[in-house]
């Protein structure tokens, strides 16, 4: 669990401002996948990426959201122009292989409050 | 649409005793199940897990049972312990666990000393 970092820990944006989320994978792993928690509900799949590649964007809205995972660098989750909606826990998790559930270990979230 | 329903959003049982924590699906494409247990301010952490190839999987003092007929998993937790207190995230996955998690919404348990 410690091994994926999160940052910023907590990120307060006002409406119509660009939000940055970060995640560092576990050393080695290739794999990493995106979720969204409002509040007093579960996680939401957002995305599900390797490394350069989108796998599987099912989850995302259809606008104002990305995601990369660069060659080299974090994964980031990008969120332009947001709103108060979007005010929610950001939760990344990294496996080693692809499907890899039971092996993901899910960083400590980015709490995102859009003011 | 919730595919994976937790109905008892909290649960509160006595040191020593058995947590007993349910959760039901609704897709039928749902073949691998995952407990998660969750700490405020930190990330969700695996627990045990099960295939639909079986209807039990134990892992010291945490069982999970599969009834695939009813759509329904329970997490039996004993005995419960004061670092139990948590909440539990009951997920499901298809392609043999080889997609994405659909989570439930979360039961917060209370282990009473």
């Amino acid at each position: 669990n410690a091994g994926v970092m999160q940052n910023p820990r907590h990120l307060v944006r006002r409406r119509g401002q660009e939000a940055r989320l970060r995640c560092s994978p576990v050393k080695g792993h290739s794999h990493v996948y995106w979720y969204r928690q409002l509040p007093e509900e579960g996680l939401k799949f957002m995305v599900y990426l390797q490394k350069e590649n989108i796998i599987d964007e099912s989850g995302m809205p259809k606008e104002r959201f990305s995601a990369e995972f660069p060659k080299e660098g974090p994964s980031i989750l990008r969120i332009q122009q947001v709103v108060r909606g979007d005010s929610a826990a950001y939760f990344c998790a990294s496996s080693p292989r692809f499907g890899g559930n039971t092996e993901a270990f899910f960083g400590q979230g980015t709490r995102l409050t859009v003011v | 649409d919730q595919q994976v329903k937790q109905n008892s959003p909290s649960l509160s049982v006595q040191e020593g005793r058995i947590s007993i924590l349910n959760c039901d699906y609704t897709n039928s494409m749902f073949d691998y199940f995952l407990w998660y247990k969750k700490y405020p301010a930190e990330g969700p952490t695996f627990l045990i897990s099960i295939s639909s190839i079986k209807d039990k999987n134990e892992d010291g003092r945490f069982t999970v049972f599969l009834n695939k007929s009813a759509k329904h998993l329970s997490l039996h937790i004993v005995p419960s312990q004061p670092g139990d207190s948590a909440v539990y995230f009951c997920a499901a996955s298809s392609n043999f666990g080889n997609e994405k998690l659909t989570f439930g919404t979360g039961t917060r348990l209370t282990i009473i000393p």
